[in-house]
């Protein structure tokens, strides 16, 4: 089946530094979305892309669709305290309501 | 708005025992879905429903039953619990196709 793996799986960062986390499917995807979970919470909708290529921004977030719309990547600039949490993506097939989601990027900031 | 409300918060069960996990709506959304979440796994699909009638398996389905008599409720059974099961559920739905899942806020369970 289809799987999306996501790294790395803890993320230590400097507040102040940027970071990077990647998504992978094993498969080609009809769209990717992004979650956030604070720390206690429930995954929270960031974003969704569709298209091959496609970059979109949310003002220090980065989020970019790979061009064979099988990888992602989420982007942070100026890392904040307020950006502790994981970070789910999840794969969207054309055909089937699944969605998948890979296992988090648990990211964690040092003031 | 409500939203995705999820009943109950927390609950302890022991092995063997049976329960229903409520889950509720008032978006008006047709595409509800159960998730499991689990450390280091990400959130697992458990099961899906794509309209009221209308049920699907997910990747872990085994364990647990689901219905969808109405369009707002979408509740989890676990018939005989076991400390496999034993997690964090998440009840999500979105208006049909693809695009934005809302959750609720979980519900904690610990199997004995």
């Amino acid at each position: 089946g289809q799987q999306v793996m996501q790294i790395p799986q803890y993320q230590h960062v400097q507040e102040g530094e940027d970071f990077t986390t990647y998504c992978n499917s094993s498969t080609t995807l009809s769209n990717i979305q992004w979650y956030k979970q604070r720390p206690g919470g429930h995954p929270v909708f960031l974003i969704q892309l569709v298209k091959s290529g496609e970059v979109k921004k949310q003002k220090r977030l980065t989020f970019q669709f790979g061009e064979a719309k099988k990888n992602s990547s989420l982007h942070i600039t100026a890392t904040q305290t307020t950006d502790v949490g994981t970070y789910f993506c999840a794969g969207g097939r054309a055909a089937g309501n699944k969605l998948t989601f890979g296992g988090g990027t648990r990211v964690l900031v040092k003031p | 708005n409500a939203g995705v409300t999820q009943t109950p918060k927390f609950q302890v069960l022991k092995t063997g025992q049976s329960m229903t996990l409520q889950c509720a709506q008032d978006m008006n959304h047709e595409y509800m879905s159960w998730y499991r979440q689990d450390p280091g796994m990400g959130l697992r699909l458990i099961h899906y429903s794509v309209g009221a009638g209308i049920t699907d398996q997910g990747e872990v389905p085994n364990g647990y039953n689901v219905s969808r008599s109405t369009t707002e409720d979408f509740p989890l059974r676990l018939l005989s619990a076991a400390p496999s099961q034993t997690s964090v559920y998440f009840c999500a739905s979105r208006t049909g196709g693809t695009g934005e899942l809302f959750f609720g806020e979980g519900s904690r369970l610990t199997v004995l």
